[in-house]
């Protein structure tokens, strides 16, 4: 069974400082999904990572994908407040996505 | 371009009834999921549908039902409601055909069983 876990779950950090959140895979995949998700609302699509070492960066975030560790990682770059929300990995597993529980990040002024 | 659309946005219903969710794709698209995601935690795949078949399914027992429609849409039948089934839905619909695989989700109906 697919099993995603990330970590951390909660993370506090301040304006201006950098961060990674870790998202670790049970199971071989080909395809690795960042998503952002604003409290009541639904899951907004930040980077899909197809391949071994495949990197996307869009304004302070940029996600990596290391599958032979079967791992994929999201740097945050001098976080700015905007950036508060949770983040979700999800590992594609023929048309289904199986998500990780999120990792709540807070950003203080 | 309409997006991915669901109704209602909110549902309040008694334990043992029954509800209906339904989904609307995304134009040209032409397979729904439907997730479940509780308070804190991540979606959960209920199942899929893709040319008015259910073709995958998660880990849910049988009183979560759906259907697609012929132009696409879905619907999520939960029957005997729990105090369990108290969560958001996500509908999220692709193409099936696509190079690079994506779903894109609705805003979600959020039910509570009371």
């Amino acid at each position: 069974e697919l099993k995603v876990e990330q970590n951390p779950l909660f993370l506090s950090m301040q304006e201006g400082k950098n961060y990674t959140i870790y998202c670790n895979y049970s199971t071989t995949s080909d395809r690795l999904y960042w998503y952002r998700q604003d409290p009541g609302k639904s899951l907004e699509s930040l980077f899909v990572l197809l391949s071994n070492g495949a990197v996307k960066q869009e304004g302070r975030l940029m996600a990596s994908l290391d599958t032979k560790a079967r791992l994929s990682t999201l740097h945050i770059t001098a976080a700015v407040h905007d950036l508060s929300a949770t983040y979700f990995c999800a590992v594609g597993r023929s048309e289904k996505l199986v998500f990780g529980k999120g990792t709540k990040l807070t950003v203080n002024p | 371009d309409a997006g991915v659309t669901q109704s209602p946005t909110h549902l309040i219903k008694t334990r043992g009834q029954q509800v209906t969710l339904r989904c609307s794709p995304k134009s040209g698209h032409d397979t729904v999921s439907w997730y479940q995601q509780a308070l804190g935690q991540g979606p959960q795949f209920i199942f899929q549908y893709y040319e008015e078949e259910e073709r995958q399914r998660g880990n849910f027992p049988d009183r979560f039902s759906g259907h697609q429609f012929p132009n696409y849409s879905s619907e999520l039948n939960v029957n005997a409601l729990l105090l369990g089934d108290s969560a958001l839905y996500l509908c999220a619909s692709s193409y099936l055909g696509a190079s690079i695989y994506e779903q894109y989700f609705g805003p979600g109906t959020r039910l509570t069983v009371t």
